[in-house]
């Protein structure tokens, strides 16, 4: 089976620019979260969906971030304008009910973003 | 929110030996934890899970205690190999009812020397 699947796995942009990160989650599952990875603040929770309807985006960083899930089966997370602060790896992750139930999160490869 | 950290950044041993990585959480309350491992240029990839019910749980060559009196918990690799090489990371949900996303720590890089 076909895991969570992110596009690009890489990116180097100018700062300013508008980068934006896509994720198709394993069929069938009905969360998705975003995280963001740096070596200063680890792993962290950006925003996650539940059917498609955000549930949580007090992880966002600012309004310069944001997060759409238009089907079950595709997210997109933008940042416009991009900030050499924004440099990370961004993960994208789907469990059929968020971690409840025992439910596994799994995680993407991940995006690499390179803000210069 | 729940909190949860790691004690040691790093962690090397010998092949073969068994590893311990440790981790604490804030919140009492928590009923769920993760352990994940991550490798070089990939994204977290599910170890082993345990319910606050439970004080014990094993997979294949790995085991989590929890210890709730001192909100603990640990995960032992039996026979360190070196694909273990990897950073670990415990996670706990967050704190709100019904909530169903994760906090992870810092993660333990373990290095696994032949």
């Amino acid at each position: 089976d076909a895991g969570v699947i992110q596009s690009p796995r890489h990116e180097v942009t100018e700062m300013g620019q508008e980068v934006t990160l896509r994720c198709k989650p394993i069929s069938g599952h009905n969360s998705l979260f975003w995280y963001r990875q740096t070596m200063m603040r680890g792993l962290e929770l950006l925003i996650y969906f539940n059917n498609n309807v955000p549930i949580d985006d007090s992880g966002m960083p600012e309004d310069r971030f944001s997060a759409k899930m238009p089907n079950a089966s595709f997210s997109t997370l933008k940042i416009q304008p991009s900030e050499p602060r924004d440099s990370a790896v961004y993960f994208c992750a789907s469990s059929a009910k968020g971690h409840i139930s025992g439910n596994t999160i799994y995680f993407g490869e991940g995006s690499w973003l390179t803000v210069v | 929110g729940e909190s949860v950290g790691l004690h040691l950044p790093t962690l090397s041993v010998q092949e073969g030996d068994n590893s311990i990585i440790n981790c604490a959480y804030s919140n009492s309350a928590s009923d769920y934890f993760i352990w994940y491992k991550q490798e070089s240029g990939k994204g977290p990839q599910f170890i082993i899970d345990i319910r606050s019910n439970m004080d014990k749980r094993q997979g294949q060559r790995v085991t989590v205690l929890l210890n709730k009196t001192v909100k603990h918990l640990s995960l032992q690799i039996a026979a360190t190999q070196p694909g273990d090489s990897a950073v670990y990371f415990c996670a706990a949900p967050g704190d709100q009812t019904g909530a169903n996303n994760l906090f992870f720590g810092t993660g333990t890089r373990l290095t696994v020397i032949p």
